[in-house]
């Protein structure tokens, strides 16, 4: 059993178009991490959040942590390209990390 | 640049065969990780390091040993490769600390056991 569950598991849109990826679980988490991944390499990170009801925006991406820090969303503006990729969300309490399965994201162009 | 590195980017191995995956870190990190990568399942963790020749056992451990002698080297053991140990292997470093530090990954192992 997935202790974060992410959805959708595909997405392909048109370049310029808006996507969002949710990230849920019913546990706490004390920080929620937010990673890229494309083909033949290991994940980046893009952001951690680590207070509830927190946002951060990294240019056209926008990360939220819910207020009771169980789940997380990401949202992409105007996407290109270049965003396409493997998307996972990390939940971390102690020393590791939880991750969910993940959410492919295509954007043609 | 910090980098993690992986000694194979592709394996084929036969059942039975004991299998060596070597990670090596540039970053003088405390903790490093060993993963399991399968479609639909995201990352699985299997071991664990806090230091030199400290390990803990992650969420799927069975199957497999480390070793850490060195701490910029961290090795998985498949004492005996099964077909369902096929998978991709990935390897991760980061500073000693709570578990919201960044992770660092290597480039992964795709291992396929026939």
């Amino acid at each position: 059993t997935q202790l974060l569950e992410q959805s959708p598991q595909f997405l392909s849109i048109q370049e310029g178009e808006n996507l969002t990826v949710y990230c849920n679980s019913s546990s706490v988490f004390s920080s929620l991490q937010w990673y890229r991944q494309e083909p033949g390499e290991g994940p980046v990170l893009l952001v951690t959040v680590v207070t509830g009801g927190e946002v951060k925006k990294l240019k056209r991406l926008t990360f939220q942590f819910g207020d009771a820090r169980k789940d997380s969303s990401l949202h992409i503006t105007a996407a290109q390209p270049g965003d396409t990729g493997l998307y996972l969300c990390a939940g971390s309490n102690d020393y590791k990390l939880s991750f969910g399965a993940g959410t492919t994201v295509t954007v043609r162009a | 640049d910090v980098k993690v590195t992986q000694s194979s980017r592709y394996l084929v191995k036969r059942t039975g065969e004991k299998v060596f995956l070597e990670c090596v870190q540039d970053m003088d990190h405390e903790n490093m990780f060993w993963y399991r990568q399968d479609p639909g399942l995201g990352l699985r963790l299997i071991y664990f390091s806090y230091d030199v020749k400290m390990k803990e056992k992650g969420d799927i451990p069975e199957g497999y040993s480390v070793s850490r002698e060195k701490k910029e080297r961290f090795s998985l053991i498949l004492e005996s490769a099964s077909t369902n140990q096929t998978s991709m292997y990935l390897c991760a470093s980061r500073f000693r600390g709570g578990g919201g530090r960044e992770q660092y990954f290597g480039p992964g192992t795709r291992l396929t056991v026939t």
